[in-house]
């Protein structure tokens, strides 16, 4: 079973420019998490998506972070501008339903964003 | 607002010896307690985790305890390895809006086993 995509890996970028990343879940899976893992923190859920609509996203900067999800599959996260604080790892996650909780999240390899 | 406190942020132990890390969360509510595993610039992976209706669990020599009246669970590593060497998070589950739940996880422990 094929695990969770991302894309890019890595990227640089200066501040105020924008960026966006990928992120393919497991097939199957209804629930997608984007997270933010600042250096030596643990992961911050900045939105959930059940199929392709929004769970939570009250820890999403919504003036500059904006996801979608439009085909319940694959989803993109993107930041505009981008700011020096957003340099961390964004981990994207998935599960096979988290109605009720409880469900593994399976995380992706992440995409390490570093502002300059 | 939902809290996770994990502790020690720093544990050293030889090989061999046993592992504690503690978490207590705020939302009396959550009900699922996953453990995550974190080798250097790896994803997190789960290693273990816990139902709020047990109070538990053991697999090999990882074992994590739930006690829900005092709101904290605790991860146990015995006959610890190098290959233990890595950053653990702890995480709790409270409900958010229709039903589902979301993570909240603390801020790691760094472990480091020396031979």
């Amino acid at each position: 079973e094929a695990g969770v995509a991302q894309s890019p890996r890595y990227k640089i970028i200066e501040k105020r420019q924008s960026v966006a990343f990928w992120c393919n879940p497991i097939s199957g899976h209804a629930t997608l998490y984007w997270y933010q893992q600042i250096l030596g923190q643990g992961p911050k859920l900045l939105i959930q998506f059940q199929n392709n609509g929004v769970v939570d996203d009250s820890q999403l900067p919504k003036d500059r972070f904006s996801a979608e999800r439009l085909k319940g599959v694959d989803s993109t996260l993107k930041i505009q501008p981008a700011k020096l604080e957003d340099s961390a790892v964004y981990l994207c996650a998935s599960s096979l339903d988290d109605r009720g909780g409880g469900e593994t999240q399976y995380f992706g390899p992440g995409t390490r964003l570093l502002v300059l | 607002g939902e809290n996770v406190e994990q502790h020690p942020s720093t544990l050293s132990v030889q090989e061999g010896d046993s592992a504690v890390i503690k978490c207590t969360y705020s939302d009396s509510a959550s009900n699922y307690f996953p453990w995550y595993k974190q080798e250097l610039g790896k994803r997190p992976q789960l290693i273990i985790d816990i139902r709020s209706n047990v109070g538990e669990k053991k697999d090999q020599r990882i074992a994590v305890t739930l006690n829900k009246t005092a709101k904290h669970f605790s991860l146990h590593i015995t006959e610890t390895q190098p290959e233990d060497s890595a950053v653990y998070f702890c995480a709790a589950s409270p409900t958010i809006s229709g039903g589902y739940n979301k993570l909240i996880f603390g801020a790691g422990t760094r472990l480091a086993v020396h031979p």
